[in-house]
């Protein structure tokens, strides 16, 4: 089946660093999705990318749909505490019944 | 408010039960799904309706049916649940297939002894 390789598995940093995690597959996608989950909680929506090479951002999150379409990176700039917390990313593909399959998540921890 | 909301909230099951997790969505979505989500291994697919009336497999269905009378509610019932069913389970909704905002529930957490 589709699997989505999610890297890396858990990060420690320094609040006020930047963050970047990838997600490869060997399957392509039509759409890459970036979620985030706080403790407790379903994940939430941070960002959709539709067209290979499409860059976008939100507010201190960017991510990106790569060329291949096999892969996508999300950078979080200047993180602050309530980042904490696990981001998955997750790929639909149309051909596959537009199933939303996940990566294993990032988790994110903040050191004071 | 609008959302899409699961029940129960955590549950413990004695092994070889009948259980059927809720799933309500008042947002008029076409399309829901039913993931579990496990230390290590992220949210798997288990099973997904693209719209009232129909079912498919996702990628870890052994174990779990579903169905889909209608568009608000999509129950996930367990016929003879397992210990290696316990895991939280989400529920989630989208409006239809293409470039839609998938929504999540709370979760249910259950554990088989």
């Amino acid at each position: 089946g589709q699997q989505l390789n999610q890297s890396p598995q858990s990060m420690f940093i320094q609040e006020g660093e930047d963050v970047s995690m990838n997600c490869t597959s060997s399957s392509i996608f039509n759409t890459w999705l970036w979620y985030k989950q706080d403790p407790g909680e379903g994940p939430v929506l941070l960002i959709a990318l539709y067209k290979a090479g499409e860059l976008t951002s939100n507010g201190r999150l960017t991510a990106q749909f790569g060329i291949t379409r096999k892969d996508s990176f999300l950078n979080i700039s200047a993180s602050i505490p309530s980042d904490v917390g696990i981001y998955f990313c997750a790929g639909q593909s149309i051909d596959r019944d537009d199933k939303i399959i996940f990566g294993k998540g990032t988790r994110l921890h903040i050191l004071p | 408010i609008a959302g899409i909301t699961q029940a129960p909230t955590s549950q413990i099951l004695a092994a070889g039960r009948r259980m059927t997790l809720r799933c309500t969505q008042d947002m008029r979505h076409n399309a829901m799904y039913w993931y579990r989500q496990d230390l290590g291994l992220g949210l798997r697919l288990i099973h997904y309706s693209n719209t009232a009336g129909t079912t498919g497999k996702g990628e870890v269905p052994d174990g779990y049916s579903v169905s889909r009378a209608n568009t608000d509610d999509f129950p996930l019932t367990l016929a003879s649940a397992v210990p290696s069913q316990t895991s939280v389970y989400f529920c989630a909704s989208r409006k239809g297939q293409g470039n839609t905002e998938a929504f999540f529930g709370q979760g249910t957490r259950l554990t088989v002894v």
